[in-house]
């Protein structure tokens, strides 16, 4: 099946950097999705993003689909961005298969 | 629309127990999905079905694992005679398959088996 690596696996940043999050993955992708998983378990949907580029206020995301990775920017970091980020894909048009998440922790 | 909504959230069961869960879709979605998520991992794909039909189980799913949508909408999962490896949180998500198939997730239930 499809392989999805994130890096880095833990980062800490202080309030107000900036932060770059990859994702690679190992074959061409119908969906890919950056989420964020807050301390109670919720997965909240930051970007649909197979390809291109989308940007959402202090985040933006670009996936290069030919070059098979996608990257999330963060900017501005707040202590509220804490948690962990996961990026899922699908090659199947069914089931997405998450990355092992980059843990983010922004501190004051 | 409220989101996916998850039943019960916590689920603590003795070793031998069965349990159910209970997840209702996003409204319209035809798509419903369920993960599970060990600590320090990503959440990992069970089933998921179309409509009222299972397409596609994981070898995750073992034969103590069942999965309901009967009249396409809400769906169960059951497990039977719960093993203390099956502690996870249970996710399920709900998407519309076209034009964009995005997955939209639950709280998830908080499965411990002691």
């Amino acid at each position: 099946g499809i392989q999805v690596e994130q890096s880095p696996p833990d980062l800490i940043l202080q309030e107000g950097a900036n932060s770059t999050l990859r994702c690679n993955f190992s074959d061409s992708v119908n969906n890919l999705q950056w989420f964020h998983q807050n301390p109670w378990g919720q997965l909240i949907n930051l970007f649909y993003i197979p390809s291109g580029t989308k940007q959402n206020g202090r985040l933006s995301a670009t996936t290069v689909a030919t070059e098979r990775y996608s990257l999330l920017y963060i900017s501005s970091s707040q202590t509220t961005d804490s948690g962990v980020y996961f990026c899922a894909v699908d090659s199947t048009a069914s089931k997405l298969t998450f990355g092992t998440g980059t843990r983010l922790q922004v501190t004051l | 629309d409220t989101g996916v909504s998850q039943d019960p959230r916590h689920k603590i069961t003795k070793r031998g127990q069965n349990v159910t869960f209970r997840c209702d879709p996003i409204s319209e979605h035809n798509r419903l999905y369920w993960y599970r998520q060990t600590l320090g991992q990503g959440p990992e794909f069970l089933t998921y079905f179309q409509n009222e039909a299972q397409l596609e189980k994981s070898r995750l799913l073992s034969d103590r694992f069942s999965a309901e949508r009967p009249k396409g909408s809400f769906s169960t999962l059951e497990i039977q005679r719960t093993e203390q490896g099956d502690s996870a949180m249970y996710l399920c998500a709900s998407s519309v398959s076209t034009p964009a198939d995005e997955q939209y997730f639950g709280p998830g239930t908080r499965l411990t088996v002691t």
